[in-house]
């Protein structure tokens, strides 16, 4: 059974830092790019960053871009997310998502974990 | 411009058909795909490749693109199909795109 499941989530103060690592299984890891999606409380879904299956490529929305490095480690089926700046508007539920890039006209995340929260607060 | 765009809600009755549509200029190049997600749950892929559906995902829902529109179509609403669905795009510099998504009530 494909699954993912991400881990690492939490309380931390503004200007802090948290990494997120995302365990998958079931399918060839290194074969595949991923992605890291987030949801603030109430809202909707934010691409926030992704990562080719090599990690060679890595890929940022612009409100994190500078802040947060995502990496795998292709040897441990393992996916992460060092966020560094913290600031209250990072509050959200953080999803990672298997990313099919294999072809050009049509991206998309077919497996989803179940998410991890980070809450940015004094 | 690097957004997509949705109706934040949409009604439908029991059984009924309903379409949910999204906007943007990435769509005229790239095909969009379609998420569910529940309350309290993680987004499931309903739609990917305009009109592909995951197995396990029922053929009520299909998917058309058209222009800078792309369209959700639920042929048949069912209860359990009450949600919100969000669109999804690549952009030319390989980062993904969402749209604000559409509550979807099933009356």
């Amino acid at each position: 059974e494909v699954q993912l499941l991400e881990s690492g989530g939490g309380l931390v103060l503004p200007g802090g830092s948290l990494r997120l690592s995302c365990a998958a299984s079931g399918f060839t890891f290194s074969s595949y790019a991923m992605s890291w999606v987030r949801q603030a409380p109430g809202k909707g879904l934010e691409w926030v960053s992704a990562i080719s299956g090599s990690g060679g490529n890595t890929y940022y929305a612009d409100s994190v871009k500078g802040r947060f490095t995502i990496s795998r480690d292709n040897s441990k089926n393992t996916l992460y997310l060092q966020m560094n700046s913290l600031r209250a508007e990072d509050t959200a539920v953080y999803y990672c998502a298997k990313d099919d890039r294999q072809q050009y006209f049509h991206y998309y995340m077919d497996v989803w974990g179940k998410g991890t929260t980070v809450t940015v607060s004094s | 411009s690097s957004e997509l765009t949705q109706d934040p809600a949409v009604s439908v009755a029991l059984g009924q058909t309903v379409r949910i549509t999204c906007q943007g200029d990435s769509l005229r190049s790239y095909y969009a795909s379609w998420y569910q997600q529940k309350p309290g749950q993680a987004p499931v892929l309903v739609i990917y490749a305009k009109n592909n559906r995951p197995s396990g995902i029922p053929d009520r829902f299909s998917g058309s693109s058209s222009g800078n529109t792309a369209s959700l179509t639920i042929t048949g609403a069912q209860a359990e199909d009450e949600a919100d669905y969000y669109c999804n795009s690549r952009d030319s510099s390989d980062n993904h795109l969402f749209g604000g998504g559409t509550k979807l009530t099933v009356l």
